[in-house]
């Protein structure tokens, strides 16, 4: 099976950064995903990594550890705008061909002025 | 926008009568997906699709089915609606089963069961 673990709340400063961490375990690994959803809208796409390091994005980075199940999600200078819920998703090799992700529960980011 | 939208986007209901929802989208998307949000858990995968009429089971299935008729359109009913099912549903599309192919959401759906 796959398990998921990201922490539930986090604050930060706007113009500071912060990093959200997520440590996943699953019966294969085929992609780690990270989402953005704003209250009462939609998840949207961030960040895709399959192989170990750092993935830049602008403001936004993802790092990826498979060896240790491990992988973060960086925001540099942040924006009051950027208070949001942070969704880590993977997919296991299990998923076959039905591409479906298992999604941790969230951490919801306050940016405080 | 991308090409997937989810109808009704609110609905109250009340226990023990027949709810349907829809997602349908733009993209000749092969792969569609029903998700329920609800806080403390996050998003829980109800049913998939791979392809029309072919579909199977996520991990939170009991309670709903799926039907895939066409590619465009991908239905979730719960057949007698429970207050448990109170949630919110969003609706995936996905090109492709491996490799960077993430999802696109819809834009949801908030269902009350009274």
């Amino acid at each position: 099976g796959q398990n998921i673990d990201q922490p539930t709340e986090m604050t930060a400063t706007e113009g500071a950064i912060v990093q959200i961490n997520c440590t996943y375990q699953t019966s294969g690994f085929n992609g780690l995903f990270w989402y953005q959803q704003h209250a009462g809208e939609a998840p949207t796409f961030l960040s895709y990594n399959v192989l170990d390091g750092l993935e830049e994005k602008g403001r936004f980075s993802s790092f990826l550890s498979r060896s240790k199940g491990y992988s973060y999600l960086l925001l540099k200078e942040l924006q009051m705008k950027d208070s949001a819920s942070y969704l880590c998703a993977t997919r296991g090799r299990g998923s076959g061909n039905t591409g479906k992700l298992i999604f941790g529960q969230g951490t919801t980011l306050q940016v405080k002025p | 926008d991308a090409g997937i939208t989810q109808s009704p986007r609110h609905k109250v209901t009340e226990t023990g009568t027949p709810v349907t929802l829809r997602c349908h989208q733009t993209e000749n998307h092969r792969y569609m997906y029903w998700y329920r949000q609800d806080p403390g858990h996050g998003l829980r995968l109800i049913h998939y699709s791979y392809g029309v009429k072919d579909t199977d089971k996520g991990e939170v299935s009991d309670g709903y089915s799926v039907s895939r008729s066409k590619t465009e359109d991908f239905l979730l009913t719960l057949e007698s609606a429970t207050s448990s099912q109170t949630s919110v549903y969003f609706c995936a599309i996905s090109e492709g089963s491996g490799g960077m192919y993430g999802y696109t959401f819809g834009s949801g759906t908030r269902l009350t069961v009274v």
